[in-house]
């Protein structure tokens, strides 16, 4: 049964730790999406890639958040340093990029990293 | 830019009665993908049910339909014979080749 594997479930974290999100997409799927979900923002798109490249990272804050793809079975999302706001609840969603062909353009999800940061 | 807008932030239902979720988009791509993703309070994403842009028809799904208006760039989902395990966040959602932008949610309650 393939699934996105998101680690870790749950963190609790003070102010000004470096925290690290990692992502296992699914085996074969060529896109990987950050999202962070809030209660006031709702699901906010941080970052993406395809074949392991950046495509687009607008969405995230670049002073403290970086988003890599070491490898095409990792994706990673790193806060340094932590603050309060980053407290959401952090998902991978991974997909096929050529959503016209063969597919059906859906995103699979991981089940999410909740993230506190006192 | 393209938005997604759920205008809806909660609504109730009976149970067993029908319920209709609203959502617009805005785009100039011809070409695209909508879904409607459910979020239980165990908060896995799970697809409820997907559209393509250029199928006219309506998709359906069992209990699941929508109602796909392209020219008004409208996107609803109708849920029939509500049941208390379709209590949930549902989220609009629209993807074009790079992007998949999520409408910011209606929480649904089902009423016993």
């Amino acid at each position: 049964d393939a699934r996105v594997t998101q680690t870790p479930r749950h963190k609790v974290t003070e102010m000004g730790q470096e925290v690290t999100m990692r992502c296992q997409p699914i085996l074969g799927h060529n896109t990987v999406f950050w999202y962070r979900q809030t209660m006031m923002q709702g699901l906010e798109l941080l970052a993406y890639f395809r074949n392991r490249a950046p495509l687009d990272d607008s969405g995230m804050p670049k002073d403290r958040f970086s988003a890599e793809m070491p490898d095409a079975t990792l994706a990673t999302l790193k806060i340094q340093p932590s603050e309060p706001r980053d407290s959401a609840v952090y998902f991978c969603a991974s997909g096929s990029g050529q959503y016209f062909s063969l597919n059906t353009g859906e995103l699979f999800f991981g089940e999410g990293s909740r993230l506190t940061v006192l | 830019a393209q938005t997604v807008t759920q205008s809806q932030p909660e609504m109730s239902v009976q149970e067993a009665e029908t319920v209709t979720l609203s959502c617009t988009y805005d785009t100039s791509e011809s070409d695209y993908y909508l879904f409607w993703y459910k979020q239980p309070p165990s908060r896995q994403m799970i697809l409820v049910i997907r559209q393509e842009a250029y199928k006219q028809q309506n998709a359906t799904e069992n209990r699941f339909s929508v109602n796909f208006q392209k020219a008004a760039k409208s996107f609803s989902l109708k849920i029939s014979d509500s049941q208390l395990g379709d209590a949930a966040m549902y989220f609009c959602a629209y993807r074009t080749d790079d992007k998949i932008i999520f409408g910011k949610g209606t929480r649904l309650h089902i009423l016993p």
